[in-house]
């Protein structure tokens, strides 16, 4: 069926490190991609968003990449912070079918 | 701007019992969906609504039913509980481009089901 998968399920970083958290997307069709962060016990987070027209696209401390050729998708996170200790999910969309794909999720680990 | 709003936060019902949940999207939004979240299956796509009706559906038992009303706020409910419908409930909801194209979907804070 169709999935979302990540290549690492827990990622630890020092404070200030460069983070990249990866994703392999399954459904060639889907044309919409989000990176969401979820903190425990609170719904997912929206981070940022990138349309299938796009291969890069930049937000405050984070970067999501597109590589349709080999439906990867990957979210780099500028100066890690431990605030941003989550847990990091990507999704996929497509204009056809209103809802969203979620990959399994990513924790990240920030140390002080 | 509110946020996409969801009551209860919590919830405890008995296996058999029926449950309500609500979500209120955020103002200007007409697109509702609703996702189940479990540790063991992650985030699963349950239905999604458009201007009261409902566009797609996820791949969940008749159990699972949802509706919108005409100010797009959102209600879905789950009959003859069972032990494994225990999740946190979500709610996004979605603006839309002139082709109808969903984007920017924003999550409430969920309702927590517990079923005993």
């Amino acid at each position: 069926g169709e999935s979302v998968g990540l290549h690492l399920p827990t990622l630890s970083v020092q404070e200030g490190d460069n983070s990249i958290i990866n994703c392999a997307y399954s459904n060639s069709a889907s044309d919409y991609f989000i990176w969401y962060k979820q903190e425990s016990g609170k719904g997912p987070q929206f981070i940022i968003d990138i349309r299938s027209n796009m291969d890069k696209r930049q937000g405050q401390r984070v970067t999501v990449l597109l590589n349709k050729t080999v439906k990867h998708l990957s979210l780099q996170i500028a100066a890690t912070q431990p605030g941003d200790s989550a847990v990091y999910f990507c999704a996929e969309g497509s204009r056809g079918f209103q809802k969203l794909v979620f990959g399994t999720g990513t924790r990240l680990l920030v140390s002080p | 701007k509110a946020g996409v709003t969801q009551t209860p936060r919590y919830l405890i019902k008995t296996r058999g019992q029926q449950v309500t949940l609500s979500c209120s999207p955020i103002s200007g939004h007409r697109s509702v969906s609703w996702y189940q979240q479990t540790p063991g299956q992650g985030l699963q796509f349950l239905f999604e609504y458009f201007s009261e009706t409902q566009r797609n559906k996820g791949n969940f038992p008749g159990r699972f039913s949802g509706r919108q009303f005409s100010n797009s706020r959102s209600e879905m409910n789950v009959s003859t509980l069972e032990l494994g419908d225990s999740a946190l409930y979500l709610c996004a909801s979605s603006r839309h481009d002139a082709g109808g194209y969903g984007y920017g979907y924003t999550f409430g804070s969920g309702t927590r089901l517990t079923v005993v």
